[in-house]
């Protein structure tokens, strides 16, 4: 199946530095859905992105829809170890259906 | 809290024996979903379902079926499974079709095929 093209594919950081992933495709979303998965459970939604350009917060998460609707950032301020996880981007496509497009995923390990 | 549920969390069967994984919601969305997931793959989409109009994958092999008698409730069934079945199955709803409305994830149910 059709997937979004997401990096990095996986990140070590330090605890207390920012991290950011992306995710790009040459097709344009109405909107962006950004989750963050723990082992053994479901992916938990983090931050919805709606309007080309939005900016959206969520505690220390910052994520934005790219101005030209193929792409879209996640930012990571200030990581804590229990930002431990995989984190999706996923996009519903413009044509309007009620499928979900995920990227590839980004696995995050932060050193204590 | 309104929830997607998903019992049972773990389910193990032997190769080739008939299996059903259960997800319920209380959230009373009219669309819900059913995704494979496997070894921390992006999770891929196997059916799903606008009130009971039904949607397969091109790709959705015939082993997997799916039923939705009301709203609240969808199951998986998986006529045959083989080793290669093993994965997460993951339920999920979404309210309706506007673009709006976000789409929302059970916690899993774990297939093991021995």
């Amino acid at each position: 199946g059709q997937q979004l093209n997401q990096s990095p594919q996986s990140m070590f950081i330090q605890e207390g530095e920012d991290v950011s992933m992306n995710c790009t495709s040459s097709s344009i979303f109405n909107t962006w859905l950004w989750y963050k998965q723990d082992p053994g459970e479901g992916p938990v939604l983090l931050i919805a992105l709606y309007k080309a350009g939005e900016l959206t917060s969520n505690g220390r998460l910052t994520a934005q829809f790219g101005i030209t609707r193929k792409d879209s950032f996640l930012n990571i301020s200030a990581s804590i170890p229990s930002d431990v996880g995989i984190y999706f981007c996923a996009g519903q496509l413009a044509s309007g259906t009620y499928k979900y497009i995920f990227g590839t995923g980004t696995r995050l390990k932060v050193l204590a | 809290d309104a929830m997607v549920i998903q019992n049972p969390r773990y389910q193990v069967t032997q190769f080739g024996k008939p299996v059903t994984l259960s997800c319920s919601q209380t959230l009373n969305h009219n669309v819900m979903y059913w995704y494979q997931q496997k070894s921390s793959q992006a999770p891929k989409l196997l059916f799903h379902y606008y009130d009971k109009d039904f949607n397969n994958e091109a790709d959705t092999p015939d082993n997997f079926q799916s039923r939705r008698p009301n709203t609240s409730f969808c199951f998986l069934d998986i006529r045959s499974p083989g080793l290669g079945d093993a994965a997460m199955y993951l339920c999920a709803t979404k309210a309706g079709v506007s673009s709006y409305n976000e789409q929302f994830f059970g916690p899993g149910t774990r297939l093991t095929v021995l």
